[in-house]
């Protein structure tokens, strides 16, 4: 079975701009769940999907945003760039989505710079 | 609150030698799960083992061994006869079926196999 896959892997945008981040879960996954890596703040929780849904949601401001298809694969977005934003976000998925009782399998993560 | 602590920032072993990662956390729910998870410098997250907290039996997997106490609230793992391949940065993880598929995840533990 193919892994989790995300497009881009780099991205490089400016301050204000808004961009678009692509996941595609492992095939028969329906939950999705998106992560920011930093070196501050470590790794923290932004949104989960399952079923077209948003189940679960982090402590992010409202810039970030999400959706997911009836395919499962799933896009996030953030609005108004800020350079705080540059991270590596990671995408993650599972089978039935049976809440906190599921392994995750994560993506390479895209790695966006804000300048 | 839930929060998952890994003392150690980085650790540094000769090729050989054994090494064990602490992992200690915290939750009120009764119902949980424990994960360890090796981010190589590639930055995807690899899923080593999950352990529920209805299971306190240690596991071992070839040269990866962990050891899950509930009455100290730790979750340690042990690499044994360490190798170059293992330098990564490994994470511990938590989650609870209250909060469903919201992963808190510690702070990370990076680990440099010298030869």
């Amino acid at each position: 079975k193919a892994g989790v896959t995300q497009t881009p892997r780099y991205l490089i945008k400016t301050r204000g701009q808004q961009v678009t981040l692509s996941c595609s879960p492992i095939s028969g996954h329906r939950s999705v769940s998106w992560y920011q890596q930093t070196p501050g703040q470590g790794l923290q929780f932004l949104f989960e999907y399952f079923s077209e849904t948003q189940r679960n949601k982090g402590n992010f401001p409202g810039r970030f945003s999400g959706r997911q298809f009836s395919n499962s694969r799933s896009e996030m977005n953030v609005s108004t760039l800020e350079l705080g934003d540059s991270a590596l976000y990671l995408c993650a998925s599972s089978s039935e989505g049976r809440q906190g009782l599921e392994t995750q399998y994560f993506g390479p993560g895209t790695r966006l710079l804000v300048l | 609150a839930q929060k998952v602590t890994q003392a150690q920032t980085e650790i540094s072993v000769v090729e050989k030698e054994d090494v064990t990662l602490d992992c200690v956390y915290e939750t009120r729910d009764t119902t949980y799960y424990l994960f360890w998870y090796k981010q190589p410098p590639s930055g995807e997250l690899v899923f080593l083992i999950r352990r529920n907290s209805f299971d306190e039996q240690n596991e071992i997997s070839g040269r990866y061994s962990w050891n899950f106490q509930k009455s100290t609230s730790s979750f340690n793992f042990t690499i044994t006869a360490s190798q170059v391949v293992d330098s990564a940065v490994y994470f511990c993880a938590l989650s609870e079926a209250v909060t469903g598929n919201q992963f808190y995840f510690g702070t990370g533990t990076s680990l440099t196999v010298i030869p």
